[in-house]
């Protein structure tokens, strides 16, 4: 079974400032790797995701997620953050084995609060 | 055109009604799920349907009844309304194989039983 552990809860930092959200993950088998975010009153919108190759993925937004898998691993990371990334990110994996009845595991999310 | 759309927004009821959530989509896919959502923002699939038919039903309370009459569509149903039903529930859709294609999410309807 999987697990997913998300470090924080709560991130504040300011903008302009680099931002680093971690995610790390417990299978015993190759897993697909999720970035969500969810910004207030809205549904849960895609950022990137790991299915396979190279381990350094970039999504939308300007944010890219790196791949570790000797360190299970899946940690988000934006550059220079803006007031409009305050939300609720949330990581999640699934196996690739399991078909149609492949489902998400969540991690609990982290809130990221970008002051000015 | 929004891509999975539900009705309504907000639901505000009393304990012991009768309620229905509608979740549409308009993106072709095949597989729709059930998410809810608790105040600590944390995730619980409930249902999956591929095809109109029930591919994941988690531990939920029998008072919960999805219905998916064609595949671009996914209701749910709940019985006899209690105060812990109070939650975002997020209907969402995905291409056939599931996850590993990413979820597209509805915005997600607000329940909240007096």
């Amino acid at each position: 079974a999987q697990s997913v552990t998300q470090l924080d809860s709560q991130v504040p930092v300011f903008e302009e400032a680099p931002v680093e959200l971690r995610c790390n993950y417990s299978s015993s088998v190759s897993v697909y790797l999720f970035w969500y975010v969810q910004y207030p009153n809205q549904g849960l919108q895609l950022l990137l995701k790991y299915l396979s190759g190279s381990t350094l993925v970039k999504g939308i937004n300007g944010f890219e997620a790196e791949f570790n898998k000797s360190q299970t691993s899946f940690h988000l990371r934006k550059p220079s953050v803006h007031i409009s990334d305050t939300a609720e990110y949330f990581c999640a994996v699934s196996d690739p084995r399991a078909g149609n009845n492949r489902k998400l595991i969540w991690g609990l999310g982290t809130s990221l609060a970008v002051n000015p | 055109d929004t891509a999975v759309s539900q009705t309504p927004k907000y639901l505000v009821t009393q304990m012991g009604n009768d309620k229905s959530i509608k979740c549409e989509q308009n993106l072709g896919h095949d597989t729709m799920y059930w998410y809810k959502q608790d105040s600590k923002k944390f995730l619980k699939i409930m249902f999956s349907y591929n095809n109109k038919e029930l591919i994941i039903n988690e531990t939920v309370p029998n008072r919960f009844s999805p219905k998916s009459p064609d595949k671009a569509h996914l209701n749910l149903h709940i019985n006899s309304l209690e105060l812990g039903d109070s939650a975002v529930y997020f209907c969402a859709s995905s291409p056939t194989g599931g996850a590993g294609y990413g979820y597209t999410f509805g915005s997600g309807t607000r329940l909240t039983v007096v």
